[in-house]
């Protein structure tokens, strides 16, 4: 059974910090991908990033990285100088391979980033 | 290209009563899946609907059923309402495609109060 553990609950931080994020994940598919998604206060999830398994080469993109780890089934997220417009919930999540499309979430890491 | 549009956005309802939510997908995609947000239990897959079959169901009782129509738009119905199931319900689309990455947009979700 697939599982994705987001350990960290809430995370507060001032304007301007960097912060990880981080996943944990369990699969017995070789082939997976893995996703990070926002949700702001809307409701409404946002895409942040897809990775497939063969597929390690870390991601920048903006004040966004992601750093995907077979060896030790991680796929954090790193929020560089981050703002307030970054509060929200975070969503890690994990999907079998081609042809399906059902989502196994964390529980989310909820980041507040103050003034 | 319009989005995953969910109706209604709001519905308050009593327990033993039954609902019905509708999602409609992006124009050509022929899959949607189907989720239910809670603080306890975080996002868990409830069902996906492909070319009006059911193909993938998740763990939720025989209260929780759906359907697909032929121009791809999903309905979700909760018989015998209890409290438990005030939730928000998040409803995503993909093009469904066998043998291929099929990445999910997600609409802006139907919260629903069991009073």
């Amino acid at each position: 059974a697939q599982k994705v553990t987001q350990a960290q609950t809430e995370i507060s931080v001032v304007e301007k910090e960097d912060v990880t994020l981080d996943c944990v994940y369990e699969t017995r598919d070789t082939t997976y991908y893995l996703f990070w998604y926002k949700q702001p206060p809307s409701g409404e999830l946002v895409f942040l990033i897809r990775r497939n398994s063969f597929d390690e080469q870390n991601e920048i993109s903006g004040r966004y990285s992601w750093n995907f780890q077979k060896s030790t089934s991680s796929f954090n997220f790193t929020i560089t100088a981050s703002q307030v417009v970054d509060s929200a919930v975070y969503f890690c999540a994990l999907s079998e391979a081609e042809g399906y499309s059902t989502l196994t979430f964390g529980k989310g890491t909820m980041l507040l980033v103050s003034p | 290209k319009a989005g995953v549009t969910q109706t209604p956005r709001y519905l308050i309802k009593t327990r033993g009563q039954q609902v019905t939510l509708s999602c409609s997908p992006i124009s050509g995609h022929r899959s949607v899946s189907w989720y239910q947000q809670t603080p306890g239990q975080g996002l868990q897959f409830l069902f996906e609907y492909f070319s009006e079959t059911q193909r993938n169901k998740g763990n939720f009782p025989g209260r929780f059923s759906g359907r697909q129509f032929s121009n791809s738009r999903s309905e979700m119905n909760v018989s015998t309402l209890e409290l438990g199931d005030s939730a928000l319900y998040l409803c995503a689309s993909s093009p469904g495609l066998a043998y291929s990455y099929n990445e999910q947009f997600f609409g802006p979700g139907t919260r629903l109060t069991v009073l």
